[in-house]
């Protein structure tokens, strides 16, 4: 079935430091990738998305491309702040119904 | 702009009791899901409900239940609990026919506790 593998945790930076967390996934077909941001004590919200090969999904200033030929969508943001201190879960879509998210990546970033 | 709703936020119950999580979509959204997240995990998919029916079903225990109803609201109900069924309970929603391939809205959570 669609699987996604994420870096493992946890990271810990300094403010304005670079981000990445990694991610790969398995699936047949094309599937949609998302990356979501749990923040403390709060719910999932959908960071930033991309549907087919090639498309660069980005907010916050946070980026993310589907690399259909590393099965990949590695999320970066160039200079993390405290506020960016969350967990972070890659996920994907197949057929329009379940996502199937990794594990999740526990991001701290200190001031 | 609407958000789902989810309610209540927080549960406690005891082991064997009966609990009813409740789930507003945001409007026109069709599509409603139900994940479960254990302290530490990811979320998994349990049920979804497309105009009232039942799309799709994954790692739901036989001791819960669910529907969506006339006005698009969900109700995920959980009979005999166990200790392991704590977690945090999240609906999401859909609007099948607008949204981009398989973007969900996620509510708030229920965190559900049992003793």
């Amino acid at each position: 079935g669609d699987s996604v593998t994420q870096m493992e945790g946890p990271v810990t930076l300094s403010e304005e430091a670079f981000l990445t967390i990694n991610c790969t996934y398995t699936a047949t077909g094309y599937p949609s990738l998302f990356w979501y941001v749990q923040y403390p004590g709060e719910g999932l919200q959908l960071l930033l998305k991309a549907t087919k090969a090639d498309d660069k999904g980005s907010n916050k200033g946070f980026e993310a491309t589907y690399r259909k030929e590393t099965t990949s969508f590695h999320l970066e943001k160039g200079s993390v702040q405290v506020s960016d201190s969350a967990v972070y879960f890659c996920a994907l879509t197949n057929n329009d119904y379940k996502l199937s998210f990794g594990a999740g990546t526990t991001v701290t970033v200190r001031a | 702009a609407a958000g789902v709703i989810q309610s209540p936020r927080h549960l406690i119950k005891e082991k064997r009791e009966t609990a009813t999580l409740k789930c507003y979509p945001i409007p026109r959204h069709d599509t409603v899901y139900w994940y479960q997240q254990g302290p530490g995990q990811d979320p998994q998919f349990l049920i979804s409900f497309y105009e009232k029916m039942q799309s799709d079903k994954g790692s739901i225990p036989d001791r819960f239940s669910a529907q969506q109803f006339s006005d698009y609201h969900s109700e995920l109900n959980m009979s005999s609990l166990e200790l392991g069924d704590s977690a945090l309970y999240f609906c999401a929603s859909r609007w099948t026919s607008g949204g981009l391939r398989g973007e969900q809205y996620f509510g708030p959570g229920t965190r559900l506790t049992v003793t």
